[in-house]
């Protein structure tokens, strides 16, 4: 069974970093791009960053573009998610997800999804 | 920047058909996909590359996408079928967007 199992998330003070983590299982790690998605308290889904399967490709939502760093370690079949700079509006929960092909290419979709870790900024 | 929209609720009668639009500009020269999610509960996906079900993913559920509109159709709604949805498309100009989702309500 493909499984993900995301971890690091807790309060920080705004200005703060963080790292999130997320483990995956039940399938070959190195062969997906992984994604990662979070979620406002009460609104919808959106898209943060990806990486493909073998990592020399990184892409970030402009929300986030400079502040944070997505990067896997294929050996230990974890994904990261480094936030730095971070705003109250980062305050979400963050989903990691498993895309369906090793690339960040057409067709582009998460086909597994983690339980999420929250993420809270404040003071 | 590219925007794909829903309507923010829908209601349909158990046992009737619930259709949700999503609509974004040439959408239908993309792909789309949706995702449900349940309270308290991660997204699922129900329906990739426009109309073909994951695995596990009921019989009811189904898809279009042409012109500026995709849409997922529920046939025979269930009560369980209460959700959010989340239609979403990707191209290497917009990267990766999601719909504002849609609360779908049982009644």
């Amino acid at each position: 069974e493909v499984q993900l199992l995301e971890s690091g998330g807790g309060l920080v003070h705004p200005g703060g970093s963080l790292r999130l983590s997320c483990e995956g299982s039940g399938f070959i790690f190195s062969s997906y791009a992984m994604s990662w998605v979070r979620q406002a308290p009460g609104k919808g889904l959106e898209w943060v960053s990806a990486i493909s399967g073998s990592g020399d490709g990184t892409y970030y939502a402009d929300s986030v573009k400079g502040r944070f760093t997505i990067s896997r370690d294929n050996s230990k079949n974890t994904l990261s998610l480094q936030m730095n700079s971070l705003r109250a509006e980062d305050t979400a929960v963050y989903y990691c997800a498993k895309v369906w092909s090793g690339y960040y290419t057409s067709p582009f979709y998460m086909d597994v999804w983690g339980k999420g870790t929250t993420v809270t900024v404040s003071s | 920047s590219y925007e794909l929209t829903q309507p923010p609720s829908v209601s349909v009668s158990p046992g009737q058909t619930a259709s949700i639009t999503c609509s974004g500009d040439k959408l239908g020269d993309k792909y789309a996909y949706w995702y449900q999610q349940k309270p308290g509960q991660s997204p699922v996906l129900v329906i990739y590359l426009d109309n073909k079900r994951p695995s596990g993913i009921p019989e009811r559920f189904s898809g279009s996408n042409s012109g500026n509109t995709a849409s997922l159709t529920i046939s025979g709604t269930q009560a369980m079928d209460e959700a959010d949805y989340y239609c979403q498309a990707w191209d290497s100009s917009i990267d990766v967007v999601f719909g504002g989702g849609t609360k779908l309500t049982v009644l």
